[in-house]
């Protein structure tokens, strides 16, 4: 358990479908990620906000949207998604935005999305 | 640029020894390596942010070799706790809120 909560766990979802992903965290951490995992491929990193400003847009299509509505909860909004974006997403969050101040990041354990 | 990692799987026996690279076409301000095992988030090991920085955690340890653009991770007398896929992060600024994740090794741990 490293505090970040993600839900649904899995999700079947049609080309044509609109669905959310969600992400909580009560750790106090002022930002918060989305990363792609797929099989085989490094974790891409899609948005970063930071105290719930959107600090990074990493060249992700507009099919995913994100919103942070607080500092402690950030959704991936999916809509007319592909097959290829099959995939784990995951969300994670830190303390400090500046990953390099010996911050850690804490990720759930992520949503299996399926594309069909 | 993301960094690659090498080797991509390592099998092991309890005891034995191993070594996962970490390395960067570019000048690299802070590594992380993280575990992540199968259905489980990815969990922090450590974090180096000086070159020629070395840091333990348990029986992992790690070092950083800034000139050489890279970074190499330890498992000493490997237990079965020790199987995972495991991740470098590299951030090639102090400034930078993003990490570069290597594509992972994954090692497995056999009594």
């Amino acid at each position: 358990e490293t505090g970040v909560t993600q839900t649904p766990r899995h999700l079947v979802m049609g080309m044509t479908n609109k669905k959310s992903l969600k992400c909580e965290q009560h750790l106090g951490h002022n930002a918060m990620y989305w990363y792609k995992q797929s099989a085989k491929k490094p974790l891409e990193l899609m948005f970063v906000y930071n105290f719930k400003e959107q600090t990074e847009n990493n060249s992700v299509p507009s099919r995913f949207s994100p919103e942070c509505p607080n500092s402690s909860h950030l959704f991936l909004h999916l809509h007319t998604l592909q097959p290829e974006d099959s995939a784990l997403y995951l969300c994670a969050s830190s303390q400090d935005p500046l990953w390099d101040r010996n911050t850690e990041a804490f990720f759930g354990q992520g949503t299996r999305l399926t594309v069909v | 640029q993301q960094p690659v990692q090498s080797p991509q799987a390592v099998i092991l026996r309890e005891g034995e020894d191993a070594v996962i690279n970490c390395s960067s076409s570019k000048a690299l301000y802070s590594v992380h390596w993280y575990r992540q095992k199968h259905g489980e988030a990815p969990v922090f090991l450590m974090i180096l942010l000086k070159g020629g920085e070395q840091k333990g955690h348990d029986k992992i340890s790690a070092s950083f070799n800034e000139k050489k653009q890279q970074s190499s991770l330890y498992l000493t007398a490997s237990q079965l706790s020790y199987s995972g896929t495991y991740f470098c992060g590299t951030g090639s600024s102090s400034n930078d809120y993003k990490l570069s994740f290597g594509a992972g090794t994954t090692v497995t741990v056999r009594a």
